[in-house]
């Protein structure tokens, strides 16, 4: 079955730095990709998807992520974190399910983003 | 164009009552899918639906059923409430194509007492 690890559970840094979330996946085919952010008491935000061609993909609000498929990794990256990235990040894998499309998406654990000024 | 929309944003039910939320996807998109939301969980699929038919199936109990009407609107019921259906409960739209990204609500926190 397929499954999505993000092995760290709460990241903190300081305003301007550069940011990088780890996410691991396991899949069977060639995986469909996302990073989705969440603050508090909100639901999940779109940063970008991964389908195919190009590994390092832009997502909105400066981020970006790279697919390895040796690594079988999906890192999400940021050259200067913002006080407003503070929220969850959740990585998530698209799967078939046996069905038609890749609607169904396993989801990460999440990872806590703490910024300090 | 406007979002996904989630009705209510919050209900409060007594174990053993029924619920139903209402899921109403962007404009155009044909897929419906559905989450649960919990700390201890986390994300999990519910199920999807695309042109009024149900297409995948997440591992719950048959107590959560959903349905999705010609408009692409879709509800979700919960019967028998327990109190482990406590959540956030998110419903995400979608071309519903061979590969697509969804959407995400709001999301409808049920808390069951």
């Amino acid at each position: 079955a397929q499954s999505v690890t993000q092995p760290d559970i709460h990241i903190t840094v300081s305003e301007g730095a550069s940011l990088e979330l780890r996410c691991n996946y396991s899949y069977g085919a060639t995986p469909y990709l996302f990073w989705y952010v969440q603050s508090p008491g909100q639901g999940l935000q779109l940063l970008l998807k991964y389908f195919s061609g190009d590994t390092l993909v832009q997502g909105i609000k400066g981020f970006e992520a790279e697919f390895k498929r040796s690594q079988s990794s999906f890192n999400l990256r940021k050259p200067s974190v913002h006080w407003s990235d503070a929220a969850e990040y959740f990585c998530a894998v698209g799967d078939r399910a046996g069905g038609t499309s890749y609607g169904k998406l396993t989801f990460g654990q999440g990872t806590i983003l703490t910024v300090h000024p | 164009k406007a979002g996904v929309t989630q009705t209510p944003r919050y209900l409060i039910k007594t174990r053993g009552q029924q619920v139903t939320l209402s899921c109403s996807p962007i404009s155009g998109h044909r897929s419906v899918s559905w989450y649960q939301q919990t700390p201890g969980q986390g994300l999990q699929f519910l199920f999807e639906y695309f042109s009024e038919t149900q297409r995948n199936k997440g591992n719950f109990p048959g107590r959560f059923s959903g349905r999705q009407f010609s408009n692409s609107r879709s509800e979700m019921n919960v019967s028998t409430l327990e109190l482990g259906d406590s959540a956030l409960y998110l419903c995400a739209s979608g071309s519903g194509l061979e590969y697509y990204e969804q959407y995400f609500g709001p999301g409808t926190r049920l808390t069951v007492t």
